[in-house]
């Protein structure tokens, strides 16, 4: 089956901390698609990023980094020098293609406060 | 990328009356999708909007309560029916890219009195 689990269900820490996000994921299928998004206190999904599961790669983007494990099936988000606009709830994702035809699960997402 | 347009961004409608929320999409997909989310929880799918044929639902969901409509690859309607205050939620029409990325609307936000 199909499951992405997040841990931690709120955070809260100051301005200029740094903050990891955990995002723990199962499935059978070897083709799959991992994701976050951040939902802002307005509403809307902003997409950040998207990762085969052929590409381990870590990536960095600005503030932003992203730790994908296999081994572990994680694929944790770190946020450096937190700043109050980071706070929202953020969302891990999963999309696999021969078991579930495309369909996404989401964890049940993280709330992160991010006090001046 | 796909740019969707949804609609109604928000509405406000009474217990038993139905209302219809329309995605548009700029470009064709092949795999659409309605999700929904409830205050303070995360998405969950309601159904695959197929084109030219029935929707797939996922466990719990109801054609007779959510009915779908896909009639071409841009376009698709969701209809949440005999409303109730239990069916306040933010509904996400999102798309399947081909390079896997999935897209989403901005969302409808229904708010049942």
């Amino acid at each position: 089956a199909q499951k992405v689990t997040q841990a931690q269900t709120e955070i809260s820490v100051v301005e200029k901390e740094d903050v990891t996000l955990d995002c723990v994921y199962e499935t059978r299928d070897t083709t799959y698609y991992l994701f976050w998004y951040k939902q802002p206190p307005s509403g809307e999904l902003v997409f950040l990023i998207r990762r085969n599961s052929f590409d381990e790669q870590n990536e960095i983007s600005g503030r932003y980094s992203w730790n994908f494990q296999k081994s572990t099936s994680s694929f944790n988000f770190t946020i450096t020098a937190s700043q109050v606009v980071d706070s929202a709830v953020y969302f891990c994702a999963l999309t696999d293609f021969h078991t579930n035809a495309g369909k996404s699960t989401f964890g049940d997402g993280t709330t992160l406060t991010v006090k001046p | 990328s796909a740019v969707i347009s949804q609609k109604p961004s928000r509405d406000i409608c009474q217990r038993g009356t139905s209302l219809t929320i329309q995605c548009q999409v700029d470009s064709q997909v092949t795999m659409m999708f309605w999700y929904r989310q409830q205050p303070g929880q995360s998405l969950t799918l309601i159904a695959t909007a197929n084109q030219g044929s029935e929707a797939t639902y996922e466990s719990g969901f109801v054609i007779d309560k959510f009915p779908i409509s896909r009639p071409n690859l841009t376009f698709s309607t969701l209809t949440v029916s005999n409303m109730s205050p239990e069916d306040s939620s933010i509904y996400l029409c999102s798309v399947l890219h081909d390079t896997g990325e999935l897209f989403f609307g901005e969302g409808s936000r229904l708010t049942v009195l």
